[in-house]
């Protein structure tokens, strides 16, 4: 069966230190991957998707990036977090011309 | 770029009630998502529709395309359904059956009260 993994749960950082977020997904091959990120008050927001090894699009301009070394790993990483990056990121993927989305637990960032 | 509005916001209501969440938004799809998002933040996905009714449980989604329009109902409501309750439309990302992204509402904060 498929599975996404996302970790860590929870992080508390330093304005200005670095960020790695990692994805991984289990029991599919080439599925889109997604980052999303879900600020205080506001609506879950679609930063990066990928359609393949190397393929990034950003949807949104910031202080965050994205890659996807291998076919079913997604990383999201800053190389100096700001105070506005705190948040929840979710990760997510589904088959290309299906529907379903199928999310990770999600990851806590608190920039303090 | 679509609209989604989901109303209400919030919602408090005691166990047994009939709940219901609506939905709206502002250019045609293929198919709409709700979702649930339990306080750990963990999203799960509910249903997918893109026409009628579905029914899973105590949960009822229906759909109206031509009015845009879609409702989540919880039947016999217990406080374990407290949670977020999300509803989101997909948009293309690219075209030739690329990847897509999905607009969120910004959910309904439901509380059940024992």
């Amino acid at each position: 069966s498929q599975t996404i993994h996302q970790w860590p749960a929870t992080l508390v950082q330093p304005v200005g230190s670095p960020l790695s977020l990692e994805c991984t997904v289990e029991g599919t091959s080439n599925p889109n991957l997604y980052w999303y990120r879900q600020a205080a008050g506001r609506g879950l927001q679609l930063l990066f998707y990928s359609v393949g090894i190397g393929q990034i699009s950003s949807e949104v301009p910031q202080n965050l990036s994205a890659s996807r070394p291998q076919d079913r790993q997604f990383i999201l990483s800053s190389k100096k977090l700001l105070l506005s990056d705190s948040g929840f990121y979710l990760c997510a993927w589904k088959l290309q011309g299906r529907e379903k989305l199928f999310f990770g637990s999600g990851t806590q960032l608190s920039v303090l | 770029k679509n609209e989604v509005e989901q109303s209400p916001q919030n919602l408090t209501a005691q166990e047994g009630e009939f709940i219901t969440i609506n939905c709206s938004y502002s250019v045609g799809i293929s198919a709409l998502h709700w979702l649930q998002q339990h306080p750990g933040g963990g999203i799960v996905s509910l249903f997918m529709l893109s026409s009628g009714k579905k029914k899973h449980g105590r949960l009822i989604a229906t759909i109206n395309i031509q009015e845009k329009h879609s409702s989540l109902h919880i039947t016999a409501s217990h406080p374990r359904d407290s949670a977020v309750y999300i509803c989101a439309v997909p948009f293309l990302l690219f075209s030739g059956g690329g990847a897509d992204g999905l607009t969120f509402g910004k959910g309904t904060h439901l509380i059940i009260q024992p």
